[in-house]
């Protein structure tokens, strides 16, 4: 099955500068990478998806980019805010079938320091 | 809460208690699927369904059961055999195959044994 590692597992950064966020996938049949924030006691949000046929996709203050060769995906926050301060989670899965199991990476708590 | 909707918020059970937790959807979304939470970890999955009366097991099913014989409905039982079941457990919805933005998550259930 799909194994997903994350990094780091928390980051601080100064309000303004950039945040980057790290994961690997070991399914090279994955075909769909979202990433979800999650505040303090709340569901998960999807706040960027990306899928296989693509390099790199942005929104904004975020963008997501994807290296298929080396089975890894990134997310880039820029111009941090304290709103930003959030769990936020990798995942990924094959979208070929009727049911999508997304597998998660282990979260990256940020903290976006005023 | 955004077409899915999970009962209750907080549930408490005491040592050789089943309990159910309730995850209701309105988007017509063919699968479902829960997941657990654990402080400091990512989502894991513990059963999901791709059709009315189908259902299979995640990569953490002992101890749980499901049951989906509505569309729209997809019950979890945490059983007494569900050793450590204290977690934070989340019911998320989606699509059918290609497309779409991904799962919609509920609010959660935050179980705690007592």
């Amino acid at each position: 099955g799909e194994n997903v590692e994350q990094h780091p597992s928390t980051l601080s950064v100064q309000e303004g500068d950039s945040a980057v966020i790290k994961c690997t996938y070991s399914d090279s049949a994955s075909n769909y990478f979202p990433w979800y924030k999650q505040e303090l006691g709340k569901r998960p949000q999807l706040i960027i998806d990306i899928r296989s046929n693509v390099g790199e996709k942005k929104d904004q203050r975020i963008a997501v980019t994807l290296n298929k060769t080396a089975k890894h995906f990134s997310l880039h926050i820029t111009e941090t805010q304290p709103e930003d301060s959030a769990v936020y989670f990798c995942a990924a899965t094959w979208e070929g079938g009727s049911a999508r199991q997304l597998t998660f990476g282990s979260g990256t708590q940020l903290t976006v320091l005023p | 809460d955004g077409g899915i909707t999970q009962s209750p918020k907080y549930l408490f059970r005491k040592e050789g208690q089943n309990v159910t937790l309730s995850c209701e959807q309105n988007l017509n979304h063919d699968a479902m699927y829960w997941y657990r939470q654990d402080p400091g970890q990512g989502l894991r999955l513990i059963y999901y369904s791709q059709i009315v009366n189908d259902f299979q097991k995640g990569d953490i099913a002992e101890g749980y059961s499901v049951s989906r014989e509505k569309k729209e409905s997809f019950p979890l039982t945490v059983t007494s055999a569900q050793k450590n079941p204290t977690a934070f457990y989340l019911c998320a919805s989606s699509n059918k195959g290609t497309g779409g933005h991904g799962y919609t998550f509920g609010s959660g259930t935050r179980l705690t044994v007592v």
